[in-house]
């Protein structure tokens, strides 16, 4: 059974850089099968992409955040992390990592993250 | 991107009533949309994905049907741990978008 664990600070300054780390037990980031992700959701709101990672390092990022976010892979690990660089208040959110297989399968279960001064 | 308009937003209905939940994509997405269960403060269940496969572990009662643009997620039989906000999500081209959720209450 794979389990995603997120973790970092809760608490962030804006203009600063949030990082986030999702450790994966029970499954290999190293399957071509897979895709790793990154998946946030602003309090009381909806679901948002915020990107994904392949085996290779290849990633993919929704375009609002490109300029600031970066996703990577430490396969030594088994982990895998989110930057998302100069945040605002809006930025406030549960980030959720996440396998994926035909869409998310399995989530973490989510970290709040918080940005104020 | 693609727009994933799902609806309704919310309804109320009582245990044991059929509930569909209808997801229509703005383009044409084959069948790369999957269904999620959110509970407050818990991380989404996907209940379906390819449009129509049910979740290992996840009960018969939930179904998805649909393709190209128009798909829906039913509940034959409403139960009372199934009250939950549901989503959408395309994965058939980025960036992967989320429908904005159904809200399903008690009645």
């Amino acid at each position: 059974q794979v389990q995603l664990q997120e973790s970092g600070p809760g608490l962030v300054k804006p203009s600063e850089t949030l990082s986030l780390t999702c450790n994966v037990s029970g499954g290999s980031l190293s399957s071509s099968s897979y895709y790793w992700s990154w998946i946030r959701q602003p309090p009381g709101k909806g679901l948002e992409y915020i990107g994904r990672i392949d085996y290779t390092g290849n990633t993919n990022y929704n375009p609002p955040l490109m300029s600031r976010v970066s996703i990577a892979l430490d396969t030594s690990k088994n982990q895998f992390s989110l930057r998302l660089s100069s945040v605002t208040p809006a930025d406030t959110a549960v980030y959720y990592c996440a396998r994926v297989f035909k869409g998310p399968d399995y989530w973490g279960q989510g970290t709040l993250v918080t940005v104020s001064s | 991107d693609i727009q994933m308009t799902q609806s309704p937003s919310s309804l109320s209905a009582s245990v044991g009533d059929r509930v569909t939940i209808t997801c229509r994509a703005s383009q044409g997405i084959r069948n790369d949309l999957a269904w999620y269960q959110q509970k407050p403060g818990k991380a989404p269940r996907r209940l379906i994905y390819v449009a129509s496969n049910l979740q290992g572990g996840v009960p018969s009662r939930f179904s998805g049907s649909g393709s190209a643009t128009e798909f829906t997620l039913t509940i034959s039989s409403l139960q009372p741990e199934d009250f939950a906000t549901y989503y959408c999500l395309q994965h058939n081209t980025y960036p992967w978008t989320f429908g904005q959720g159904t809200q399903v209450e008690i009645k």
